[in-house]
């Protein structure tokens, strides 16, 4: 069955360093795959959109990147402010625009 | 552009009512909207797709019967959730799709908190 696994529930850092996030999936062939911001208790924020011919997109301080191959995405925050504090969420492509999520890594980012 | 609300944000109900949630997107005619449900600490897990003007298509185990979506028009769709339980109890989420090159991106409302005692 398609399983996508987001790592560690929890990422806590230093303000001004990176946050990496991981993004893997089995048994998907998504054509897209999207990344969304979601603070508490409110309703996910898409922040970038990357397609499977693409390695990599950049938005300011947000990079992500697609490794088909390994099925896994990387995003990055560079220089992480206390403001990036949230949960990040990957999302893949299903059939008729429908998007299948994972659970969310949440980052911390201390002054 | 792209901003999708949702009304209300916060209900609180008595077992066994009804209760209807609207969905609008403000500035963009939304083809599909998608409804969505959130436990704490989990992921969102999409309830139903709807197209304007068309039934929903419901995810499997989602019992079309208690929870009944309207999309009357390209601004606007309801999910009813019908005689609600507690279990029940969760927050919703909509999306709508179709704005003008971004037709991949699903733009989210606010949500709602569906109390249910």
């Amino acid at each position: 069955s398609q399983k996508i696994e987001q790592n560690s529930e929890a990422l806590n850092i230093q303000e001004g360093k990176t946050a990496t996030l991981t993004c893997n999936y089995t048994n998907y062939s998504p054509a897209y795959l999207q990344w969304y911001r979601q603070d508490p208790g409110r309703g996910p924020v898409f922040l970038l959109l990357i397609r499977e011919n693409e390695k990599e997109k950049r938005k300011e301080r947000l990079k992500v990147t697609f490794d088909t191959t390994l099925k896994q995405s990387l995003f990055h925050i560079t220089a992480s402010q206390p403001a990036d504090s949230a949960t990040y969420l990957c999302a893949l492509d299903l059939d008729d625009y429908k998007l299948s999520f994972g659970a969310g890594t949440t980052v911390t980012v201390r002054a | 552009g792209a901003v999708v609300s949702q009304h209300p944000s916060r209900v609180i109900c008595k077992s066994g009512t009804s209760v209807k949630i609207e969905c609008r997107s403000l500035d963009f005619q939304a083809t599909t909207m998608f409804w969505y449900r959130q436990f704490p600490k989990q992921s969102l897990m999409l309830m139903a797709t709807s197209n304007e003007g068309s039934k929903a298509t419901y995810e499997q185990g989602v019992e079309k019967d208690k929870f009944l979506i309207n999309h009357a028009s390209l601004t606007l769709s309801t999910l009813t959730v019908t005689s609600a339980h507690p279990e029940d109890s969760s927050f919703y989420i909509c999306s709508a799709s179709g704005l003008a090159g971004y037709t991949d991106t699903q733009y989210f409302g606010p949500g709602t908190r569906l109390t249910v005692l």
